[in-house]
């Protein structure tokens, strides 16, 4: 079974331009969650997707946005970029296990994205 | 506020060994641990995870313990090989009880290298 992919692997951006990663999950996972991971802050939940509805959220300003769609795929958006959004992006997907109320996270190789 | 906490940024041990690696959290509302694996530039690799009504839960050469009333787990790989090196993150998360959740709680890393 393929594991999780992440589109691109990497990027560059100047402050201000905005950018779009996508997650396809492992088939059959409709739990999709974003991390960021920086040396600074380490791994931080961004926010969780679940059949195309958010499902948990994080600690982040509103110019870190994402969706789901209905084939489970995810793209996360952030806008008006900083330098500080300089990071690793982790994309990790759940198999929904019934009557589970937390499911183990398997993640992509991430996307690591430059602002310059 | 560091919930989940990796105290030791590193570790060294010699193949053969046994590697131990611990990990304390605050928050008691945390119910399920998970230890990841990362080697640079790549994403988490699940290794194995423990629930809260649990205090062992073994795989090969993994063993995790989790102390509840001291707010601690340990992750022990006997015996330790060179391909073990690498970044191990324990993480957390809690039950929501408005539903499931999969918001994980990393901590900051421990890095571990295995000398032949």
């Amino acid at each position: 079974k393929a594991g999780v992919t992440q589109t691109p692997r990497y990027l560059i951006k100047t402050r201000g331009q905005q950018v779009t990663l996508s997650c396809s999950p492992i088939s059959g996972h409709r739990s999709v969650s974003w991390y960021q991971q920086t040396p600074g802050q380490g791994l931080q939940f961004l926010f969780e997707y679940f059949s195309e509805t958010q499902r948990n959220k994080g600690n982040f300003p509103g110019r870190f946005s994402g969706r789901q769609f209905s084939n489970s795929r995810s793209e996360m958006n952030v806008s008006t970029l900083e330098l500080g959004d300089s990071a690793l992006y982790l994309c990790a997907s759940s198999p929904p296990i019934a009557g589970a109320l937390q499911e183990t996270q398997y993640f992509g190789p991430g996307t690591r994205l430059l602002v310059l | 506020d560091q919930q989940v906490k990796q105290n030791s940024p590193s570790l060294s041990v010699q193949e053969g060994r046994i590697s131990i690696l611990n990990c304390d959290y605050t928050n008691s509302m945390f119910d399920y641990f998970l230890w990841y694996k990362k080697y640079p530039a790549e994403g988490p690799t699940f290794l194995i995870s423990i629930s809260s009504i649990k205090d062992k839960n073994e795989d090969g050469r993994f063993t995790v313990f989790l102390n509840k009333s001291a707010k601690h787990l340990s992750l022990h790989i006997v015996p330790s090989q060179p391909g073990d090196s690498a970044v191990y993150f324990c993480a957390a998360s809690a039950v929501n009880y408005g539903g499931a959740t999969n918001k994980l709680i990393f901590g900051t890393g421990t890095l571990l290298a295995v000398q032949p």
